[in-house]
């Protein structure tokens, strides 16, 4: 069975602070890895995403994820956020191959204080 | 305009009653999703259809139905056996090539 693991519930800091939100996974086999964000009161949106290649991605407004086969990790960070990162934070796991069958994590709430 | 359509927005039953939400979608997708949003569970899988007549089970299937007798629709039955109704649920779509799901608003039930 696969599943997401987001050790992080609610996560505080202030602009311009280092961000990395930890995710970890479980599947036997290739997976297609995901971050997905939850701005308040509009829809989840992907962030950025890995099916292969180069392990470190980077997706939209300066985010990126590294994956990391040996530990199956798929952090997300970010250099320095903004108050307008504020938002919800979701990993997702699908196998690469076979019935897509999507699995989210628990969220993250990232909390930026001005 | 397209996406997805999920509805209705808000629904309030009471207790012992089937609820149906609709999810229509006009993005061609094959692959459709759905999803119950609770607070600090992130979302969990109830269903998923990757192609017109076929469905699975995702993790908290219980309680639920769906069909899929046409590509655009995804209907979602919440039963009277679902022992907690009362959530936020989210239709979705993915899309081949990037793998990519995409959202509706969103369906808030709750049940008296």
């Amino acid at each position: 069975a696969q599943s997401v693991s987001q050790h992080n519930h609610h996560v505080i800091l202030s602009e311009a602070a280092s961000l990395e939100l930890g995710c970890n996974y479980s599947y036997g086999g290739t997976v297609n890895l995901f971050w997905y964000v939850q701005y308040p009161g509009q829809h989840l949106q992907l962030l950025l995403k890995y099916f292969s290649g180069d392990p470190l991605v980077k997706g939209i407004k300066g985010f990126e994820a590294e994956f990391i086969k040996s530990k199956f990790s798929f952090n997300l960070r970010k250099p320095s956020v903004q108050w307008s990162d504020t938002a919800e934070y979701f990993c997702a796991v699908n196998g690469s191959s076979g019935y897509q069958k999507v699995t989210f994590g628990t969220g993250t709430k990232l909390q930026v204080i001005p | 305009d397209g996406g997805i359509t999920q509805s209705p927005k808000y629904l309030f039953r009471k207790e012992g009653q089937n609820v149906t939400l609709s999810c229509e979608q006009n993005l061609n997708h094959d692959a459709m999703y759905w999803y119950r949003q609770d607070p600090g569970q992130g979302l969990r899988l109830i269903y998923y259809s990757q192609i017109v007549n076929d469905f699975q089970k995702g993790d908290i299937a219980e309680g639920y139905s769906v069909s899929r007798e046409k590509k655009e629709s995804f209907p979602l039955t919440v039963t009277s056996a679902q022992k907690n109704p009362t959530a936020f649920y989210l239709c979705a779509t993915r899309t081949e090539n990037t793998g990519e799901l995409f959202f509706g608003e969103g369906s808030r039930l709750t049940v008296l």
